[in-house]
């Protein structure tokens, strides 16, 4: 079956750790997504990737780094420098030009 | 500045009792508009793309709907499996950014 993988589904940080979330696909789709979720809150997005070796930044980037090395993986690091990165976090995918994204199950982040 | 908003927050219904759920949107010149379900500690699930105004999607129980200016996804007889958190999300005209809603927590009691 395709579909998208997080992992790990919980993910605990000490104080001035970086810790690096997965997100793999197979379904074959160019661009890739990080959102933020927080309780009461919508999506935000974090960083994008339209093709391999590109990526921009969202509406919430700072405290977070992205690599895409591979068409199949968009991992994201959450930096010390995130202040307040308890949240939960999805990682999507879509074929480009207005087709819907598809979410993985998500990252559960607090902090020790 | 371009906006999504879903009303109401949260919705209780008994099983069997139809409703509606709105999302209104400021975004001008829409290119999609989206429906999800998410269930707790899940990520998003699809469920609908409207395009244009006056197009309607079925799937089940859920019927969604568009206009120019908002997006209604109407549940029929719903049973309590349907109680999730449903989302909508509309495609910027510039870019392939989505901005979200913040969804409606419906909650159908046996």
């Amino acid at each position: 079956d395709g579909g998208i993988t997080q992992s790990p589904k919980y993910l605990f940080r000490k104080e001035g750790q970086n810790v690096t979330l997965s997100c793999e696909q197979n379904l074959n789709h160019d661009a890739m997504y990080w959102y933020r979720q927080d309780p009461g809150q919508g999506l935000r997005l974090i960083y994008y990737s339209q093709i391999v070796n590109d990526f921009q930044k969202g509406d919430i980037a700072e405290g977070y780094s992205v690599s895409r090395e591979k068409k199949e993986s968009f991992p994201l690091t959450v930096t010390s420098a995130q202040k307040n990165p308890t949240a939960f976090y999805l990682c999507a995918s879509s074929i480009q030009d207005r087709q819907p994204q598809h979410f993985g199950d998500g990252t559960r982040l607090s902090i020790l | 500045e371009d906006q999504v908003t879903q009303s109401p927050e949260a919705l209780r219904l008994q099983e069997g009792e139809s409703s509606s759920l709105n999302c209104s949107y400021t975004v001008s010149g829409l290119r999609g508009l989206f429906w999800y379900r998410q269930d707790p500690g899940k990520g998003p699930e699809f469920l609908f793309t409207l395009y244009s105004a006056g197009e309607e999607k079925e799937k089940e129980r859920l019927k969604a709907t568009l206009t120019k200016k908002e997006s209604f996804l109407h549940i029929t007889a719903p049973k309590p499996e349907d109680s999730a958190t449903y989302l909508c999300a509309v495609l910027k005209p510039r870019d392939d950014k989505i901005i979200f809603g913040k969804g409606t927590r419906l909650h159908i009691l046996p």
